[in-house]
């Protein structure tokens, strides 16, 4: 069964960079078929798709974050990470890491999410 | 503002049929699959309708999708207790070239 499991600091400074990784368990994140993505949701509100990336390093990025948002992949150790540059309380949400797959916006696997807190 | 429209709430009482619309685009819906998610509260959002219409294993034939043209929605007959939940749409866009979602519906049973 393929797990995602997020994980990084709960706590970041206003226009310090969030840093987070995905660890992906139970299969190989070299798949050919899927994507692997950043979705968040600012608490009380909808989902925000973020960008994705595919084993190979090609990367997609959500055109209103593209300037601040960087995602990079280790397939040596099954992780893909997130980082968003200049964070503001705007930033406040539970991030999501997720399976996408190709060319859709199937998602049939989601880590349980955690929570970033922009805040002095 | 999310590219997707929903509508921010809808009820039920149990063992009705409820349904929930999801507006988009050309370059969206009009051109690719819709999705949806339903979100209990405090957990990941779960995949509940792919490719429109389709259910995955363990979703119950209670939940349903249809799509035409620019809009899609999802129906729950025989509406349970459990149903209540947040719901989402989502579809590919073309323009962005990635994942756009709807604002979410709340569920409320009544």
């Amino acid at each position: 069964q393929l797990q995602l499991q997020e994980s990084g600091p709960g706590l970041v400074k206003p226009s310090e960079t969030l840093s987070l990784t995905c660890t992906v368990s139970g299969d190989s994140i070299s798949s050919s078929s899927y994507y692997w993505g950043w979705i968040r949701q600012p608490p009380g509100k909808g989902l925000e798709w973020i960008g994705s990336i595919y084993y190979s390093g090609s990367t997609y990025y959500n055109p209103s974050l593209k300037s601040r948002v960087t995602i990079s992949v280790d397939t040596s150790k099954n992780q893909f990470s997130l980082k968003l540059s200049s964070v503001t309380a705007a930033d406040t949400a539970v991030y999501y890491c997720a399976r996408l797959l190709l060319g859709s916006t199937r998602i049939d696997y989601w880590g349980q999410g955690t929570l970033v807190t922009v805040s002095s | 503002q999310s590219v997707l429209t929903q509508p921010p709430s809808a009820s039920g009482t149990p063992g009705q049929r409820v349904s929930i619309s999801c507006s988009g685009s050309r370059s969206n819906i009009g051109s690719n699959a819709v999705n949806w998610y339903q979100q209990l509260p405090g957990t990941a959002p779960k995949l509940l309708i792919y490719s429109n219409n389709q259910r995955p294993s363990g979703v119950p034939d209670r939940f349903s999708g249809s799509k035409s043209g620019t809009s899609a929605s999802l129906a729950i007959s025989g509406l349970q207790s459990e149903d209540e939940a947040d719901y989402y749409c989502a579809a590919w866009d073309d323009s962005l070239n990635g994942p756009v979602f709807g604002g979410g519906t709340k569920l409320t049973v009544l």
